[in-house]
């Protein structure tokens, strides 16, 4: 069975830290690996990786995937209380999707 | 981006009625749209999974014929939750899976959701 862990669950920092999201995953047929933040409503694409070591960037946010070690990470730097959400990791194999549980990120001012 | 709406955004009804909800990929076509259920805290519950033009493919546990899916067209899918009670009431999502239209394939691009409360 397809499998996606997240960690940590839940983290709390202030403004201007910088935090590195985990997802690790256990999939057949491995296609692509996404990244959702996810506030009040549905989740916002972020970003979508399906080669290792190429980082993908989007101003504060950056991501890479480690084919071999079976992980990506996601990294906010100099973290704003607007980058307070639920952050989804995805993969997506041959089928269906598999979503981890998500990390919950709360910055306080 | 890509722009997926549902329709409605909130619905309450009573309990024993049946309600549709309309997932519709606006700028794009998608061969294939799912469907999640989240409840408060947790991470999407995949249902299904909707093909244009064939029958939609159930998440174990999902009773089908409660949640009936439609995928009339490419840009279209439809959930209906019949006979509703309390215990169906959850934020349904929907989400397209890009098949062309200049975007990358295989990215999938999530509605709005549908707040569903069953008095």
């Amino acid at each position: 069975e397809d499998k996606v862990v997240q960690s940590p669950l839940s983290l709390v920092v202030h403004e201007g830290d910088t935090v590195t999201l985990n997802c690790s995953y256990e999939v057949t047929n491995f296609r692509s690996l996404l990244w959702y933040k996810q506030e009040k409503k549905a989740p916002t694409f972020l970003f979508m990786l399906t080669s290792s070591g190429i980082e993908k960037k989007s101003g504060r946010l950056s991501s890479i995937l480690d084919k071999k070690e079976l992980f990506s990470i996601l990294n906010i730097t100099a973290t704003q209380t607007g980058d307070s959400a639920i952050y989804l990791c995805a993969v997506i194999p041959a089928g269906k999707s598999t979503f981890g549980d998500g990390t919950t990120l709360t910055v306080k001012p | 981006g890509a722009v997926v709406s549902q329709h409605p955004s909130r619905v309450i009804c009573k309990s024993g009625t049946s309600v549709k909800i309309e997932c519709r990929s606006l700028d794009f076509q998608a061969t294939t749209m799912f469907w999640y259920r989240q409840f408060p805290k947790q991470s999407l519950m995949l249902m299904a999974t909707s093909n244009e033009g064939s029958k939609a493919t159930y998440e174990q546990g999902v009773e089908k014929d409660k949640f009936l899916i439609n995928h009339a067209s490419l840009t279209l899918s439809t959930l209906t939750v019949t006979s509703a009670h309390p215990e169906d009431s959850s934020f349904y999502i929907c989400s397209a899976r890009v098949l062309a239209g200049g975007l990358p394939y295989n990215e999938q691009f999530f509605g709005p959701g549908t707040r569903l409360t069953v008095l």
